[in-house]
C-alpha cells in the first residue's frame, strides 16, 4: 500500500521560507510516477503548486514559479517543497500527491493527509 | 491556463437521489479530466480518471462522461457517505487546474 506523509513546521513568518518534506512508502521515488504538491487555503479550493519526476525534471505553476522549488532525495525516498517570500496568502493545507499514468492519462491517485502551514508574525 | 468551471457550486439532495455535477473547460482537451471527492479535514480522493474511468475501489454508483469542454459526474443513488465536496481537474496541460468545487449537502 502506497502512503505519503508530509512533515514540516506549522508556523512560518512573513517573508520567510516554507520547507516541507513528503516521505514515500510502498513505492519508489525512482518509479515512472510524478510527485506533486497541491495546497488548499482555509475554506477554499485546490491549487496545484508543482511536480517533480524521478529524474529531477520539474513543472511549476506559473503563478508561484518564482518562489517555489521542488526537489527529490532518492536516498531517503522523499521529495520536498520550498516556498519563499511568504505572505499570509500562503496559509493553507499543503498536500503531497502521486500522479500515475493510465494509458496516457494522468491522475493524482495517492495523497498525503496534508499539513497545515500558517504564515503569521 | 485552462480555466475549469463547475456547476452548481453547491446542492442539497436526499439519500437515494440521482446527482449530476457539471464541469466546463475554457478550452477543448478530449478526455483529460479527473474527478475527486473531498470530505472535511481529509485529502481529496481520485474517483474518475480520463473522464469516464472508475478508479479502483470506487463504487459503481459513480460515473463520469464527456469530452472536449463539457464533462459530467453522476452519482446514481446518493449514499450518506457521498456527502462531500467534488472537484474536477484537467490533466491536459500544465499548470494542472481544478474547478472551484461542488459541495453536496444533505437536504
Amino acid at each position: 500500500q502506497v502512503q505519503l506523509q508530509e512533515s514540516g513546521p506549522g508556523l512560518e513568518k512573513p517573508s520567510g521560507t516554507l520547507s516541507l518534506t513528503c516521505a514515500v512508502s510502498g513505492d519508489s521515488i525512482s518509479s515512472s510516477n510524478w510527485w506533486n504538491w497541491v495546497r488548499q487555503p482555509p475554506g477554499k479550493g485546490l491549487e496545484w503548486i508543482g511536480e517533480i519526476s524521478h529524474s529531477g525534471s520539474t513543472n511549476y505553476n506559473p503563478s508561484l514559479k518564482s518562489r517555489v522549488t521542488i526537489s527529490v532525495d532518492k536516498s531517503k525516498n522523499q521529495f520536498s517543497l520550498k516556498v519563499s517570500s511568504l505572505t499570509a496568502a500562503d496559509t493553507a493545507v499543503y498536500y503531497c500527491a502521486r500522479v500515475s499514468g493510465y494509458s496516457g492519462y494522468y491522475g493524482m491517485d495517492v495523497w498525503g493527509q496534508g499539513t497545515t502551514v500558517t504564515v503569521s508574525s | 491556463d485552462i480555466q475549469m468551471t463547475q456547476s452548481p457550486s453547491s446542492l442539497s439532495a436526499s439519500v437515494g437521489d440521482r446527482v449530476t455535477i457539471t464541469c466546463r473547460a475554457s478550452q477543448s482537451f478530449s478526455s483529460y479530466l479527473n474527478w475527486y471527492q473531498q470530505k472535511p479535514g481529509k485529502a481529496p480522493k481520485l474517483l474518475i480518471y480520463a473522464a469516464s474511468n472508475l478508479q479502483s475501489g470506487v463504487p459503481s454508483r459513480f460515473s463520469g462522461s464527456g469530452s472536449g469542454t463539457d464533462f459530467t459526474l453522476t452519482i446514481s443513488s446518493l449514499q450518506p457517505e457521498d456527502f462531500a465536496t467534488y472537484y474536477c481537474q484537467q490533466s491536459y496541460s500544465i499548470p494542472w487546474t481544478f474547478g472551484q468545487g461542488t459541495k453536496v449537502e444533505i437536504k
